[in-house]
């Protein structure tokens, strides 16, 4: 069974310049999320998928970032005009979405962005 | 709001001791999922476990078991015998189940980095 998949695993660029993440979930699921870590902290939410949908945006998503999920299946994460507080490690989930419950969701490995 | 604090920043223990981790939570839900995950230092979070509100039966899963009391808002983590391998950092996570739009995110405390050593 393939887990969450998550490319680059390392990503490092100047401040100004864009940069793009991509996540694969585990297949069959139709929930994905994008969560942010930084040094000594626990995992802050961005967005959510359901399917194609984008459904929920965290505040901390500025203008600068924008999310996609064209076929509900990978994800992408872009962020235009790079910051040096943008750097962190950047964080995908999926997990299968129930009727009237939550399940758990299974994390990848996440992306490292260092902005200089 | 949600909330969720975990106020061990760092516990060291010795090998084969037990070891707590408190978890409290903050919610104005009434249909809510509690959950652990542990950090290795290779970074990936691993689930550890589920449970929602209704279900305040405590856990047990080998050397690890779940506290879950509603009464004072706080879902702990206890390793037995607590072996090298269980140093990480371990977090504890809410999530609310709100409308059907919102999708179960989750919201992490700052978590505990536990170190065992030999």
């Amino acid at each position: 069974d393939t887990g969450v998949s998550q490319d680059p695993r390392h990503k490092i660029t100047k401040r100004g310049q864009n940069v793009t993440f991509r996540c694969d979930p585990i297949s069959e699921h139709n929930r994905l999320y994008w969560y942010r870590q930084t040094l000594g902290q626990g995992p802050e939410f961005l967005t959510y998928f359901q399917n194609e949908a984008q459904l929920e945006k965290s505040r901390l998503l500025s203008d600068r970032f924008s999310a996609e999920r064209p076929k509900g299946s990978f994800s992408t994460l872009e962020i235009q005009r790079t910051e040096q507080g943008d750097s962190a490690m950047y964080l995908c989930a999926s997990s299968l979405g129930i009727a009237g419950g939550i399940n758990e969701q299974f994390f990848g490995p996440g992306t490292r962005l260092t902005v200089l | 709001a949600q909330k969720v604090t975990q106020a061990q920043t760092e516990i060291s223990v010795v090998e084969k001791e037990d070891v707590t981790l408190d978890c409290v939570y903050e919610t104005r839900d009434t249909t809510y999922y509690l959950f652990w995950y542990k950090q290795p230092p290779s970074g990936e979070l691993v689930f550890l476990i589920r449970r929602n509100s209704f279900d305040e039966q405590n856990e047990i899963s080998g050397r690890y078991s779940w506290n879950f009391q509603k009464s004072t808002s706080s879902f702990n983590f206890t390793i037995t015998a607590s072996q090298v391998v269980d140093s990480a950092v371990y977090f504890c996570a809410l999530s609310e189940l709100g409308g059907y739009n919102q999708g179960g995110k989750l919201i992490f405390g700052q978590g505990t980095e536990l170190s065992v050593k030999p």
